[in-house]
């Protein structure tokens, strides 16, 4: 049961340029969480933001939650080489147990 | 070093030959979970457990079985594999499970099934 849905599916910047990525999301949730999977790798978990939380930073990482759309969205600011990967929206909903994923956006960023 | 451990990293089997990629966590979580991730398809949740001794199926959990008879560790057992279980695993662990999802994941570094 798919619930987040990342946008876009692909982005490809310059080192230092602003990456955005967007996540939409159906029902009623918790709370949302981002995390970043470097090819093949295990998910490194990124950021949570609770439902009653808009905004929320973490180093070069900006999270806004707009819950009255449904969405979210990743900014990372300067971004270098290393932040090239998948990034992934998870949502806690209030009803279930588990978290679920999005299909991520693939971010790669050029020297 | 807080972890999620996985073995075997990669894994070529064939069918119907039952195997089982073992997981374990020192991080004292109560929460683990299977995922498998398919190209196209994201990330899916196999099973799950609130803690030991109590599992529950997640969204793909046919071809599979789990057991959690200590806390640190949630093995994934193919009795039957089948080409279709050719995938990317993850386990993965939080300080708790219960509504709503509250606490970060933790993931282990992957087991890549091939099943011919």
């Amino acid at each position: 049961s798919q619930q987040g849905e990342e946008d876009p599916q692909a982005l490809s910047i310059q080192e230092g340029e602003n990456a955005t990525m967007n996540c939409s999301y159906k029902t009623s949730i918790n709370n949302l969480q981002w995390y970043r999977q470097n090819s093949g790798r295990g998910l490194v978990h990124l950021i949570l933001i609770r439902s009653n939380e808009r905004e929320k930073h973490s180093g070069r990482l900006r999270v806004t939650l707009d819950t009255s759309k449904k969405s979210s969205s990743l900014l990372i600011t300067a971004s270098r080489a290393a932040d090239t990967a998948s990034y992934f929206c998870a949502t806690g909903s209030q009803a279930g147990t588990a978290l679920i994923f999005g299909k991520g956006t693939t971010l790669s960023v050029s020297s | 070093e807080a972890q999620v451990t996985q073995n075997p990293r990669y894994l070529i089997t064939v069918t119907g030959k039952k195997l089982t990629v073992t997981c374990s966590q020192n991080m004292n979580h109560e929460y683990m979970s299977w995922y498998r991730q398919d190209p196209g398809l994201g990330l899916r949740q196999i099973y799950y457990s609130m803690n030991v001794e109590v599992t529950d199926k997640g969204d793909v959990p046919e071809g599979y079985k789990v057991s959690r008879k200590e806390k640190r560790n949630f093995p994934l057992i193919l009795e039957s594999p089948s080409p279709n279980q050719t995938s990317l695993y993850f386990c993965a662990s939080s300080l708790s499970g219960g509504q709503g999802a509250r606490s970060p994941l933790h993931f282990g570094n992957g087991t890549r099934l091939t099943v011919t």
